[in-house]
């Protein structure tokens, strides 16, 4: 049983265009994170977001945790080629760091 | 470097072998973490070590793997009578602070590519 399920599992979209990735799950968890990993890379953290209902930002993406901590989400305006990677999720709980099995998004130039 | 280190990058066995796998964190983080990474797929957690103890070795697949970190620091994965379906990325990753409560960030290193042959 997988805790963490991420949607869509690949994703491929132009240039410019406009995407969400989600993640969900039935747990609770203290806190959720955000990774991109690189080819031939360790994953690297973006953000990590702690209180329900919060929303960070970072440049062109948007990060959302569900009100009820169980679900977030990654919004990315105007998709750029230098995006294309594998993003993962990852729920902190029972002081393990849980990760769903990621997206992999390509960008098309 | 800073950053977390992993040795060998890469690692070809025959099936049957055994294999050491070893992961040296960013100086000063308690925590270190063993993920196994397959194709495709997320990363798989295997164990944590909270210093020298193993916190959680709920991941271990069977009794053919085992982790030691006996100094509280450099941390080697052990892989007994390997399999060709012991084929991954093992990804290591370390962190500042206990995590109890508090949120840190975790790095991690370029990973182990090993290939049962």
């Amino acid at each position: 049983t997988q805790l963490l399920e991420q949607s869509p599992q690949f994703l491929s979209i132009q240039e410019g265009e406009n995407l969400t990735v989600y993640c969900n799950s039935s747990s609770v968890f203290s806190s959720l994170q955000w990774y991109r990993q690189e080819p031939g890379e360790g994953p690297v953290l973006l953000v990590t977001v702690v209180t329900g209902g919060e929303v960070k930002k970072l440049k062109r993406l948007t990060f959302q945790f569900g009100d009820a901590r169980k679900d977030s989400s990654l919004h990315i305006t105007a998709a750029q080629p230098g995006d294309t990677g594998l993003y993962l999720c990852a729920g902190e709980r029972d002081d393990k760091i849980i990760f769903g099995k990621g997206t992999r998004l390509h960008i098309l130039p | 470097g800073a950053g977390v280190s992993q040795t060998p990058s890469n690692k070809v066995t025959e099936k049957g072998k055994y294999v050491e796998l070893r992961c040296d964190p960013i100086s000063g983080h308690t925590a270190l973490y063993w993920y196994r990474q397959s194709l495709g797929q997320g990363p798989e957690f295997l164990i944590y070590f909270q210093g020298t103890g193993a916190a959680d070795d709920s991941g271990l697949p069977n009794d053919r793997f085992f982790a030691v970190r006996p100094e509280g620091s450099v941390s080697t994965l052990k892989i007994q009578r390997t399999e060709r379906g012991d084929s991954a990325v093992y990804l290591c990753a370390s962190s500042k602070h206990p995590r109890t409560g508090v949120h840190t960030e975790a790095f991690f290193g370029q990973g182990t590519r090993l290939t049962v042959v």
